[in-house]
């Protein structure tokens, strides 16, 4: 069965603060879809980045990275030097390769970055 | 450019009541999902549209839900004799390719429901 685990339900840092954001998924399919969006206070989920099964190189962009390691089943996502607009809910998801496109949440962590 | 839009933004019926959901997709993007997004919770899967044909109900939880696309744009999703248990945020996200397997979902803001 296709499942996400985010098993950080709150984090809360200082601002400039490293944070990572964990994500175990699991799934049947080779091919398969990773992603994380963001979904802060108004509501709106935003997305942040997709990963396909196939493409294990860590991403960078700007502040964030994102370290997908297929050996472990794991997609994280660090934000360097955080600052108070990174608050928000974080979401990873998951889409299989024999879905229609569909997308499997996890539970979500929620990010609070203090001044 | 405009994204995905939802009206209402919020919903407050009373138990028993029949609501209908809007949402209109991005010009032109073919696929159209619906999730429901519990409070603290990820959003679930409830069904996805490829233009006007309903694809995948799989994630409906009873057959009071239904959901419609009837010209391949605009997505009515219609709750009848609502529940409690309905009270949940409903999201809507289009998407470009068929499936939109290998392409983002764009969300709207979502119809938050509250059922009395």
């Amino acid at each position: 069965a296709q499942k996400v685990t985010q098993a950080q339900t709150e984090i809360s840092v200082v601002e400039k603060e490293d944070v990572t954001l964990d994500c175990v998924y699991e799934t049947r399919d080779t091919t398969y879809y990773l992603f994380w969006y963001k979904q802060p206070p108004s509501g709106e989920l935003v997305f942040l980045i997709r990963r396909n099964s196939f493409d294990e190189q860590n991403e960078i962009s700007g502040r964030y990275s994102w370290n997908f390691q297929k050996s472990t089943s794991s997609f994280n996502f660090t934000i360097t030097a955080s600052q108070v607009v990174d608050s928000a809910v974080y979401f990873c998801a998951l889409s299989e390769g024999g879905s229609q496109g569909n997308l499997i949440f996890g539970k979500g962590t929620k990010l609070s970055v203090k001044p | 450019g405009a994204g995905v839009s939802q009206s209402p933004r919020y919903k407050v019926a009373k138990r028993g009541q029949d609501v209908a959901l809007r949402c209109d997709p991005i010009s032109g993007h073919v696929s159209l999902f619906w999730y429901q997004q519990a409070l603290g919770q990820g959003p679930e899967f409830l069904t996805y549209f490829q233009n006007e044909a309903q694809l995948d109900k799989s994630g409906l939880p009873s057959d009071r839900f239904f959901a419609e696309r009837p010209e391949g744009s605009v997505s009515t999703l219609k709750i009848q004799r609502t529940q409690q248990e309905d009270s949940a945020v409903y999201l809507c996200a289009s998407s470009t390719m068929s499936g939109g397997l290998y392409n983002e979902q764009f969300f709207g803001p979502g119809t938050r429901l509250t059922v009395l």
